[in-house]
């Protein structure tokens, strides 16, 4: 059983650039997280998805878009990219509806903007 | 002031030692308690998590949550090297779409 996947493993950008980052979810998990975590840092929440909508946004500016697939695969996209922005971009996903909905999450992509 | 504060260490300690890594939390919603374990450039991988106050064991590691004075604590005993990595507290509400809060993230490094 495939736990959480992401592509690519690392990226450089430079400034002003986009990006897209992709995940794929644990086998039967339906809602996928995005989190960013800079260095030294705790991850950050920048989204939720569950089926195709964004349920839930952090405190991230519109640059910071997403999408959830039918598969429950999912796209995190940044706009118009800042140093700022380098950063591990971690994907957790779980399943809604249990009582507790545990986040699995991946090894992340490893973003940096130059 | 952030939600979660903990300490990021990091704290050192020699094997077979008794670990206590700490949080403090700010939102009375809280309800959902968590440990993650983090190797350097992996991703965070869960190790427990309690549901409202009280204590929880699994095996060498007990966490305690005390939410009237919103504390929260891990307890790892006879440490080995290979807990040597970074510890997150995490966060969240009981019910909706539930966003994980996490703190800092505290460096633990255990010598042979």
């Amino acid at each position: 059983d495939a736990g959480v996947t992401q592509s690519p493993t690392h990226l450089i950008k430079t400034r002003g650039q986009q990006v897209t980052l992709r995940c794929s979810p644990k086998s039967g998990h339906d809602t996928v997280s995005w989190y960013q975590q800079a260095l030294g840092q705790g991850p950050q929440f920048i989204f939720q998805y569950y089926e195709e909508e964004e349920r839930q946004r952090g405190n991230f500016p519109d640059r910071f878009s997403g999408h959830q697939f039918p598969n429950y695969s999912s796209e995190l996209n940044v706009n118009a990219l800042l140093l700022g922005d380098s950063a591990l971009y971690l994907c957790a996903s779980s399943l809604r509806g249990v009582s507790y909905n545990e986040q699995f999450f991946g090894p992340g992509t490893r973003l940096t903007v130059l | 002031q952030k939600e979660v504060e903990q300490d990021p260490g990091p704290l050192s300690v020699p094997e077979g030692a008794i670990v206590s890594l700490n949080c403090t939390y700010s939102n009375s919603a809280f309800q959902y308690f968590m440990w993650y374990r983090q190797y350097s450039r992996k991703g965070p991988e869960l190790l427990m998590y309690t549901y409202s106050s009280g204590n929880k064991e699994d095996g060498r590691f007990t966490a305690q949550v005390d939410k009237s004075s919103k504390y929260i604590s891990l307890f790892i005993r006879d440490s080995q090297p290979s807990d040597s990595a970074t510890y997150l507290c995490a966060m969240s509400g009981a019910t909706g779409f539930q966003k994980l809060v996490f703190g800092t993230g505290t460096r633990l490094l255990v010598s042979p």
